[in-house]
């Protein structure tokens, strides 16, 4: 069974530039995470989909970043424009069902460097 | 404060010894997680519990509901057994079941 993939695995951008991440959940998986982990914390979610419906996005900084699941299978996240805070790796996660009660699966990250 | 706390928030320790991290959580949960995360890798999901206790290979996850503590145990360990050991559980309630962190505990096995 494939695992979760994210795309791309390195980024470096200038302040202010755009940038888009990739991710491709487990086959058969309704709900997709997306996590922010900055270095020396434990990740942080900002946005949570099941099928293509947003569950909840409370702490997704809807200024900057923008996150979509149109087809609820893969899904890209937007940050435009970047800040240096934004510097950190993008997790996404996938669960069959709701990660209520059932294991997530994590991608191995795109690490965004912002300078 | 944090609603999962870790502790140590790092350990080294010797080849073949028995290993103990803590957590401690201040809210209601459906389940908590214990998660590694290897240098540049990804997260792997060890744990998820619930209630009791879970074991397998040298690994040993245990949850006391009342207490809203869990601890994970590592049994003769070895230097690959060196990671990040995170901490997370799931909110009770409805809506998002997103996972909550702790900050991790960056453990070393020196051989």
């Amino acid at each position: 069974e494939a695992g979760v993939a994210q795309s791309p695995r390195y980024k470096i951008i200038e302040k202010r530039q755009s940038v888009a991440f990739w991710c491709n959940p487990i086959s058969g998986h309704a709900t997709l995470y997306w996590y922010q982990q900055i270095l020396g914390q434990g990740p942080k979610l900002l946005i949570q989909f099941q099928n293509n419906g947003v569950v909840d996005d409370s702490q997704l900084p809807k200024d900057r970043f923008s996150a979509e699941r149109l087809k609820g299978v893969d899904s890209t996240l937007k940050i435009q424009p970047a800040k240096l805070e934004d510097s950190a790796v993008y997790l996404c996660a996938s669960s069959f069902l709701s990660g209520r009660n059932d294991e997530q699966f994590f991608g191995p990250g795109t690490r965004l460097t912002v300078l | 404060k944090n609603e999962v706390e870790q502790s140590p928030q790092n350990l080294t320790a010797q080849e073949g010894e028995f290993i103990t991290i803590n957590c401690s959580y201040s809210v209601g949960i459906s389940a908590l997680h214990w998660l590694q995360q290897h240098p540049g890798g990804g997260i792997v999901s060890l744990f998820m519990l619930s209630s009791g206790k879970k074991k397998h290979g040298r690994l040993i996850a245990t949850i006391n509901i009342q207490e809203k503590h869990s601890s994970l145990h590592i049994t003769a360990s070895h230097p690959r057994d060196s990671a990040v050991y995170i901490c997370a559980v799931t909110l009770s309630g409805g809506g998002a079941d997103g996972l909550t962190f702790g900050k991790g505990t960056h453990l070393i096995i020196q051989p």
